[in-house]
């Protein structure tokens, strides 16, 4: 069983573009997050949901919004993307907010053309 | 403010040489640290925690407080060691978990 799933494993799409990529966890962990890595490897939080709570991280533009319907599952919708948007997306999840183990998805690589 | 470095982007050494993975941290209570493991293609995996104080496929961290440093070492690197490698903090509670800028270990026969 596959404990934090992301779909789509790859995405290439067109500047000005809305896309939408979906994480699921089914390991029963409170906390959910998404991290960007970037071309360099650089690994950065984007944002923290946990307990219906959502933490924005002050460095990500307005135009990428997480939406959780249950615990179990924390989407990242871009809306107009950019060239610079183009990166691997990872969530992860972990028992309790910014404690212990994160476990992650696969990642999703973005490609904005 | 919260900070992890990793000075090395890329360290290779030879099979069964000594491999040592440095990461130093900033950090004003008392953090919690980790190392974690990217393979190709892979998705990130934890390798140890230092409250754990484990030994993990041969890698072993230890906490220096003084120091304020955490790094990761092998005394016999393996050529399926050959990963990126990131460092982490976390504060708990309100306190962000990040990561450093990663460590591209490779390990040539």
């Amino acid at each position: 069983d596959t404990a934090v799933s992301q779909t789509p494993k790859y995405l290439v799409t067109q500047m000005g573009n809305d896309k939408s990529i979906k994480c699921e966890q089914n390991l029963g962990h409170d906390t959910m997050y998404w991290y960007k890595q970037d071309s360099k490897k650089f690994l950065k939080i984007m944002f923290s949901y946990n307990n219906k709570e959502l933490i924005i991280n002050e460095t990500v533009p307005n135009r990428f919004s997480p939406k959780s319907p249950d615990k179990a599952h924390l989407n990242l919708h871009i809306n107009s993307l950019e060239l610079g948007d183009s990166a691997v997306y990872f969530c992860a999840s972990s028992q309790a907010l910014y404690t212990g183990e994160l476990f992650f998805g696969e990642g999703s690589r973005l490609t904005v053309l | 403010a919260q900070r992890v470095t990793q000075p090395e982007k890329l360290l290779s050494v030879f099979k069964g040489a000594p491999v040592e993975l440095k990461c130093n941290y900033s950090y004003s209570g008392s953090p919690e640290l980790f190392w974690y493991v990217q393979y190709s293609r892979q998705r990130l995996q934890l390798l140890l925690r230092h409250i754990s104080r484990e030994s993990i496929k041969g890698f072993t961290a230890d906490l220096n407080k003084g120091e304020t440093s955490f790094h990761l070492k092998k005394p016999f690197a393996q050529e399926e060691d050959s990963a990126m490698y990131y460092c982490a903090l976390s504060g708990g509670g309100t306190y962000k978990y990040i990561f450093g800028t990663g460590t591209r270990l490779k390990v040539l026969a």
